[in-house]
């Protein structure tokens, strides 16, 4: 099983400002097979970025992703106030996918 | 615009069953890959199982092999998740997702299951 490990577990952060959410991966995720995911509090998640770095449907610029091998990176370059919830990495590298624990993007 | 809308939750005794159901619309549901995640009370999201577009290759975590079945009438546009031996550790809000065969690209609300005697 590939185990997602995010850092740091809450970053808090003022609207403006930049966030980078680390997750790093047990074992090499080929084919950049990584997904996030943005949750906000009583909702589903909400799909941001496949393969690593492609944005889904509707996700705005200021949600970038980045990494490959067993580091990866979502960066929001400029938080606005929707933007503070829990994110979430995923790999679909193997055949069991797994999430990571999650990173709680709150507002200083 | 996809919706998936699941029901089927609730509280059942340890050992018992349960079948979730998560009814599609707005997609091709028979040509889409469908997954299920669950949520602990105040835990993270931890990914269940999926089913491919025909029903015919089902993958599960190891927490549930053996206990829960994955399946999907395309017919009905509806995805099922046959729950047995229920535990306590199996508590959580469950979302039914689909839209590609390692994650997903929508989402249901999710159902809410608790295990309890």
């Amino acid at each position: 099983e590939v185990v997602l490990t995010q850092s740091p577990g809450t970053l808090s952060l003022s609207p403006g400002e930049r966030a980078a959410l680390s997750c790093r991966a047990s074992q090499t995720i080929n084919n950049n097979y990584l997904a996030w995911y943005q949750q906000k509090p009583g909702q589903a998640p909400r799909l941001l970025i496949y393969g690593a770095s492609s944005r889904a449907t509707g996700i705005p610029d200021r949600f970038s992703g980045s990494g490959s091998g067993t580091d990866f990176t979502l960066t929001i370059s400029r938080l606005e106030p929707e933007d503070f919830a829990v994110y979430y990495c995923q790999q679909y590298t193997t055949s069991l996918l797994t999430f990571g624990g999650g990173t709680k993007v709150e507002i200083k | 615009e996809v919706q998936l809308v699941e029901s089927g939750g609730g509280l059942v005794q340890p050992g018992g069953s349960l079948r979730l159901s998560c009814a599609a619309s707005g997609v091709t549901f028979s040509n889409e890959w469908m997954h299920w995640v669950r949520q602990g009370p105040g835990k993270g999201l931890v990914w269940v199982s999926r089913i491919n577009s025909d029903g015919s290759y089902t993958t599960y975590a190891d927490s549930v092999k053996g206990r829960f079945t994955i399946s999907r009438d395309n017919a009905k546009n509806t995805l099922y998740l046959q729950m047995n031996s229920l535990g306590a550790e199996d508590t959580a809000v469950y979302f039914c997702g689909g839209g590609n065969s390692g994650y997903s690209r929508y989402w249901g609300q999710g159902t809410r299951v608790t295990v309890s005697s």
